[in-house]
């Protein structure tokens, strides 16, 4: 079975700090994943996504992750946090063969102060 | 740009009363998911649907819980007798063509059982 763990539950960062998420995730198979993000009151967003290719993989809002087979890792990155990215962070894997859901981690809570 | 939309945004009922919750997935969109998210713990996947019947379902669906799509655009999750436990966020979520595309989160709806 898969399943995603989320190191940091909650981060503190001051304005212009850069960020880094860590996720790792446990499956045998091939993978796609995510990053979503939740802003207070609305709902899931998702911010990025690798299904295959450059492991280095862009998304919205300046935020990087990169695909890391080895260590199973898939960090969220983002060089120059703004109050606005305060949100709750979630990373979530499904299997890349069959139609399996979306299996998520636990979730982190970055906080931006100024 | 077209979104997931979920209604209501807020439900709150006594034990043992049967809820339905609504969804309308993005148009052109074919898979259907439900997923729940209990305060303070993970987002869980409870059932994707696919062509009129149930694709995938996970061990917290049980007979309590059933899904139906009665038109062409509403998707709802029935739990016909609801538990104190049931108390959660319910999030709908579509996808173009099967798991392996994004898929597109609705605001949820938070369901307080008393």
């Amino acid at each position: 079975a898969q399943s995603v763990s989320q190191h940091n539950h909650h981060v503190i960062l001051s304005e212009a700090a850069s960020l880094e998420l860590g996720c790792n995730y446990s499956y045998g198979g091939t993978v796609n994943l995510f990053w979503y993000v939740q802003y207070p009151g609305q709902h899931l967003q998702l911010l990025l996504k690798y299904f295959s290719g450059d492991p280095l993989v862009k998304g919205i809002k300046g935020f990087e992750a990169e695909f890391i087979k080895s260590k199973f890792s898939f960090n969220l990155r983002k060089p120059s946090v703004q109050w606005s990215d305060t949100a709750e962070y979630f990373c979530a894997v499904n299997a890349l063969s069959g139609n399996t859901p979306l299996v998520f981690g636990k979730g982190t809570r970055l906080s931006v102060i100024a | 740009e077209p979104e997931v939309t979920q209604t209501p945004s807020h439900q709150v009922t006594q034990m043992g009363q049967e809820v339905i919750l609504r969804c309308v997935p993005i148009s052109n969109h074919l898979y259907f998911y439900w997923y729940r998210q209990i305060l303070g713990q993970k987002v869980e996947f409870l059932v994707s649907f696919y062509n009129n019947e149930i694709s995938e379902k996970s061990e917290i669906f049980d007979d309590q819980f059933s899904v139906e799509r009665p038109d062409g655009s509403n998707f709802t999750l029935k739990i016909r007798s609801t538990k104190l436990e049931d108390s959660a966020m319910y999030f709908c979520a579509s996808s173009v063509v099967s798991t392996q595309e994004t898929q597109y989160f609705g605001p949820g709806t938070r369901l307080l059982v008393l």
